[in-house]
């Protein structure tokens, strides 16, 4: 079974909007970590946001924050304020309890002026 | 700069050669993987190392093989490659225990296999 489900191949949005990213995830373990990346067409991967399963408050860092609902088994992003900058790749990803991380498919944002 | 370093950036390869791909990390970290990345399908693990000495199966093992002779370096060896095996490969490093250790990511091999 896919462990992390993001359900948006690609997605637009306007310069200076919201956008949100989907991605649930599926686990049994009550300690799990869930991070985002992101991956420009330059090929890199970028860490941008983590969220502990333990955590009660909703990871932020700049710009980025994460939806976190446990019981839905949902980690959404949210990127505020859309710069041109953010077209890119974006990847939801789980670490369990055995140091690996499983990726989800991604989704590919394009950010319009 | 302390990093994750990968080599070659890309290579092209006959059918049925062998080829390893490199990977050396100065950050002491414990933990490292190797993923491969297909269009749609995201980032899959092919093999990890929680430590020196040891080495684990990821999701798409068969085909590779790994080493860790070291904190440091943890090649990835295609034995005899198969047109399949076109990809670009990342190498990551982690700190090491904990669901809370992100993955530091290498710049990726670009690997065309004819």
């Amino acid at each position: 079974a896919q462990k992390i489900t993001q359900t948006q191949p690609g997605m637009f949005v306007q310069e200076k909007e919201a956008v949100t990213l989907d991605c649930t995830y599926d686990t049994s373990d009550q300690s799990y970590g869930l991070f985002w990346y992101k991956q420009p067409s330059s090929g890199e991967m970028i860490f941008l946001i983590y969220q502990g399963s333990y955590d009660e408050q909703n990871a932020t860092e700049g710009r980025y924050s994460l939806n976190f609902q446990k019981a839905r088994k949902s980690a959404n992003l949210v990127i505020s304020a859309s710069q041109l900058g953010d077209s890119a790749m974006y990847f939801c990803a789980m670490r369990e309890n055995d140091y690996k991380l499983s990726f989800g498919a991604g989704t590919t944002v394009t950010v319009r002026a | 700069i302390a990093g994750i370093t990968q080599a070659p950036t890309s290579q092209i390869l006959a059918a049925g050669r062998r080829m390893t791909l490199r990977c050396t990390q100065d950050m002491r970290h414990n933990a490292m993987y190797w993923y491969r990345q297909d269009l749609g399908l995201g980032l899959r693990l092919i093999h990890y190392s929680n430590t020196a000495g040891t080495t684990g199966k990821g999701e798409v093992p068969d085909g590779y093989s790994v080493s860790r002779a070291n904190t440091d370096d943890f090649p990835l060896t295609l034995a005899s490659a198969v047109p399949s095996q076109t990809s670009v490969y990342f190498c990551a490093s982690s700190g090491g225990g904990g669901t809370y250790n992100e993955q530091f990511f290498g710049p990726g091999t670009r690997l065309t296999v004819l």
